[in-house]
């Protein structure tokens, strides 16, 4: 099993829907958890960052991480078609550990 | 306004010719991570610098290499690309208590011909 799970998409949604994207991971060590958003051609950029369970919201993105079900998501409200880009899940943990990215899930939001 | 700089955006090589990207920051980060990521996958960590102190993957090839002569420049040294070396490959930085807040520069894209 991969560390972490990402459905790849693509996924397409008109402006202004939510989206949601998830990841699941499978070592219960990990207890920092990003989203980087990467647009095509482009290195990824921080998107958002949570420590342990619960939710961080962020304008219109909200991340959650579930750490019972080892589940994480992005939620994006009144999406905008400057949102279409592929959305990488990371984790780690303290110490030396790298970065374990998800594979990305593009997401093209349709105006 | 501070940031991560790859060098070239776009390279073309040889098969068995080597080559070396370069990555500049001007962020005075003390470590520095160079990844690969080929289509559609996750980012791969290939080795990363704490200051001068170098850490490779176990998983990573003989065949790339990496020096960093001073804090703002890195380089990585593929010394004969395969076919299955082209990907893009990513440079970043981070402060060492926030490996989490990475900085990635636009990335190199690889190509071997």
């Amino acid at each position: 099993q991969k560390e972490v799970e990402q459905d790849p998409g693509p996924l397409s949604v008109p402006e202004g829907a939510i989206v949601s994207l998830n990841c699941t991971y499978s070592n219960s060590a990990f207890q920092y958890f990003m989203w980087y958003r990467q647009y095509s051609r482009k290195g990824p950029e921080l998107l958002m960052y949570t420590y342990s369970s619960g939710n961080k919201e962020d304008g219109r993105f909200t991340a959650q991480v579930d750490k019972s079900s080892k589940y994480i998501s992005l939620f994006i409200r009144d999406s905008q078609p400057s949102d279409s880009a592929t959305y990488l899940c990371a984790t780690t943990n303290s110490g030396n550990t790298p970065l374990v990215f998800g594979k990305g899930t593009r997401l093209s939001v349709i105006a | 306004d501070a940031m991560v700089i790859q060098n070239p955006r776009y390279q073309v090589t040889q098969f068995g010719k080597p080559v070396t990207l370069s990555c500049s920051q001007t962020l005075n980060h003390n470590v520095m991570y160079w990844y690969q990521q080929k289509s559609s996958q996750a980012p791969k960590l290939l080795f990363h610098y704490y200051d001068k102190d170098f850490n490779n993957e176990a998983d990573t090839p003989d065949n790339f290499q990496s020096r960093r002569p001073n804090t703002s420049f890195c380089f990585l040294d593929i010394r004969s690309p395969g076919l299955g070396d082209a990907a893009m490959y990513l440079c970043a930085t981070s402060r060492p208590d926030r490996k989490e807040t990475q900085y990635f520069g636009p990335g190199t894209r690889l190509l071997v011909l």
